[in-house]
């Protein structure tokens, strides 16, 4: 079956660290470039970092940048993100996505971050 | 900095058209761009309706259908239903390996 799965979210005091898996099945991980996307309650879809499928390229939201780093273990068909000195405004459901030709064409079901003292 | 701009809300009686459209605060939106366009409802992950302009996905219904109209990319739903009721987000590539998603609007069907 054909899937993401995000795991790793929780609660997290502003300042603080957390690392965000994505466990893909289902297709050839190796071969495809991914996606993090979040999601603020309330509020409309952000995106925030790409990796390419042999983790040669990364690229990040400027609001991101310098703190999130996105990474892959392609032996492992998983994609990370490590989210360094988190806001409260970071608070969001966090989502993994394929790529296809510029577009998003899998999706997890998102793993909810909560920034919070 | 860019911002990709959507109409907040959308109102179609059932049966009825409605053109929902995907601006950019400078420029013009263009097939480089590779408009692709989502479906969320409350408390799910968005399902993909159209990518590259006027692609459908997989399983998606003729309904729907993508163009670049003017200035903006926009997604017609024909024949709207009940349970199309639902938050649309475009997203647009910004090139350099960075995309950027519109605001979203939410169709109220009634």
């Amino acid at each position: 079956q054909v899937q993401l799965v995000e795991s790793g979210g929780g609660v997290v005091q502003p300042g603080g660290s957390l690392r965000l898996s994505c466990a893909a099945s289902g297709f050839t991980f190796r071969n495809y470039n991914m996606h993090w996307v979040r999601q603020s309650p309330g509020k409309g879809l952000e995106w925030v970092a790409f990796i390419r499928y042999d983790g040669s390229d990364k690229y990040y939201a400027e609001s991101v940048k310098g703190r999130f780093t996105i990474s892959r273990d392609n032996s492992k068909n998983t994609l990370f993100l490590q989210m360094n000195s988190l806001r409260a405004e970071e608070t969001a459901v966090y989502y993994c996505a394929k790529d296809s030709r510029w577009h998003f064409d899998l999706w997890g079901r998102g793993t909810l971050v909560t920034v919070s003292s | 900095q860019t911002v990709v701009t959507q109409e907040p809300s959308f109102s179609v009686s059932p049966g009825g058209t409605v053109t929902l459209t995907c601006g950019l605060s400078s420029g013009s939106v263009s097939t480089t761009h590779y408009p692709s366009w989502y479906q969320q409802t409350p408390g799910q992950a968005p399902r993909t309706l159209i990518y590259t302009t006027n692609t459908r996905s997989s399983g998606v219904p003729d309904r729907f259908s993508g163009s670049i109209l003017g200035n903006k990319a926009a997604l017609t739903i024909a024949g709207a239903q009940a349970d199309d009721e639902s938050d649309y987000y475009c997203v647009l590539y910004m090139g350099s390996g960075t995309w950027v998603f519109g605001g979203g609007t939410k169709l109220t069907v009634l």
